[in-house]
């Protein structure tokens, strides 16, 4: 069955980076798209970005573009966002999920609580 | 940009109700718009796709209608379990998609 595995809790400072990795089970992992959603405390979806696991092509919510990375590497399965310059309002959950056809459909990460905080 | 704006923010109902969530795009969507339940501390689960089909496993009370700019989520009879945030998602505008901002449908 289809398995989005993500990385656990990060607590960062105020600045710094995070990375959190998506790993992807039970499909063939270049047949579908990952898209990362975020959601801050208390509020609503926020969709970030997409990335092509077949040929590494993205796109960035207007928003984030030039803070956010998306990557895979398909010889792990794996997908990987990396957040720049963070501020405390990039204090959320952060979901992967993957992209059939051209929906976000069963299939999503367990979520990784990112924290910034001095 | 395609915006997506849903209605109402919040509401409270009961066990039994009938309850209708809407969204309105800022331009014509065709079909292609998603419902999702999320409850509190998991990931979101599709109820609908293609705005108005079933996802498989999906209660029956469940239903979406709708084209173009308007959208409904309709709960026929609403249940314990039922009660959760609802978002809408439109794919559209592939590879972008956007969220509404979701409905929180609480205990009357």
């Amino acid at each position: 069955q289809v398995q989005l595995v993500q990385s656990g809790a990060e607590v960062k400072k105020p600045g710094a980076s995070v990375k959190v990795s998506c790993k992807a089970s039970g499909y063939t992992f270049t047949s579908y798209g990952i898209s990362w959603v975020r959601q801050a405390p208390g509020q609503g979806l926020e969709w970030m970005g997409w990335i092509s696991a077949y040929n590494g092509n993205t796109n960035y919510a207007q928003k984030l573009q030039g803070r956010v990375t998306m990557t895979t590497d398909t010889s792990t399965s794996t997908a990987y966002m990396e957040l720049r310059s963070l501020r405390s309002d990039d204090t959320a959950v952060y979901y992967c999920a993957a992209v059939v056809g051209a929906t976000l459909g069963d299939y999503w990460g367990q979520g990784t609580l990112v924290t910034v905080s001095s | 940009d395609i915006q997506m704006t849903q209605s109402p923010s919040s509401l409270s109902a009961s066990v039994g109700d009938r309850v209708t969530i809407t969204c309105r795009a800022s331009q014509g969507i065709r079909n292609d718009l998603g419902w999702y339940q999320q409850k509190p501390g998991k990931a979101p689960k599709r109820l609908i796709y293609a705005a108005s089909s079933l996802q498989s496993g999906v209660p029956s009370r469940f239903s979406g209608s709708g084209s173009g700019t308007e959208f409904t989520l309709t709960i026929s009879s609403l249940q314990p379990e039922d009660f959760a945030t609802y978002y809408c998602l439109q794919h559209n505008s592939y590879p972008t998609w956007t969220f509404g901002q979701g409905t929180k449908v609480e205990i009357k």
